[in-house]
């Protein structure tokens, strides 16, 4: 079965990097596209953007340019989203979600991300 | 970048009434790529509706999509206990995807 496991909870400190793992099992892992969202507390979803696994290219929504990085390990059939200059309204969940370009029809189970000094 | 708007905030019913959810686009919505999420306290989402009609694997005929261009329409026919929930649409059509605001759907 169609599996999206993240890596586990992070807690950073203000100006710190952190690095979220998305292990992709139970499909041809360069056959979808992977997204990746985030949900502060109590708010709404925000689109982060997008990586494509087969070739690596990617593209970033303008809010997060210049401090995210998505990248892709085909070996392990994982995506990795990298966000630096973290900041206290960086605080969220961070979602991995699987597209073939339709909408995203399987997400990760989130990892939550606290940014507190 | 495409804002979608999203209303009501909160929509109060009673289980076998029917709901409509709107979700409004800034500019037209390129293909009618445009998608519905439902999300439960504590969970991921998942994906009702895309392509603004077409039901997504599993999910029950009770939920539909319409409309196109810019205004665009989840209904659900008659509420079921599990279907209280935030709603989320998403335009995929642009380079930039966006979510609305969202509706919360609730027990009267």
């Amino acid at each position: 079965q169609v599996q999206l496991v993240q890596s586990g909870a992070e807690v950073k400190k203000p100006g710190a990097s952190v690095k979220v793992s998305c292990k992709a099992s139970g499909y041809t892992f360069t056959s979808y596209y992977i997204h990746w969202v985030r949900q502060a507390p109590g708010q709404g979803l925000e689109w982060m953007g997008i990586i494509n696994p087969s070739g690596g290219s990617t593209t970033y929504a303008q809010k997060f340019q210049g401090r995210v990085t998505m990248t892709r390990d085909t070996s392990t059939s994982t995506v990795y989203m990298e966000l630096s200059s973290l900041r206290s309204e960086d605080t969220a969940v961070y979602y991995c979600a699987r597209s073939d370009g339709d909408g995203s029809d399987y997400w990760g189970q989130g990892t939550l991300v606290t940014v507190s000094s | 970048e495409i804002v979608l708007t999203q209303s009501p905030g909160t929509l109060s019913l009673s289980p076998g009434e029917r709901a409509t959810l709107s979700c409004r686009a800034s500019q037209s919505v390129s293909s009618n790529y445009l998608a519905w999420y439902q999300q439960k306290p504590g969970q991921a989402p998942r994906l009702l509706i895309y392509g603004a009609s077409s039901r997504a694997t599993g999910i029950p005929d009770r939920f539909s999509g319409s409309g196109s261009g810019t205004d665009f329409t989840l209904t659900i026919s008659r509420l079921e206990p599990e279907d209280f929930a935030v709603y989320y649409c998403q335009q995929y059509g642009s380079s930039s995807l966006t979510f609305g605001g969202g509706t919360k759907v609730e027990i009267k």
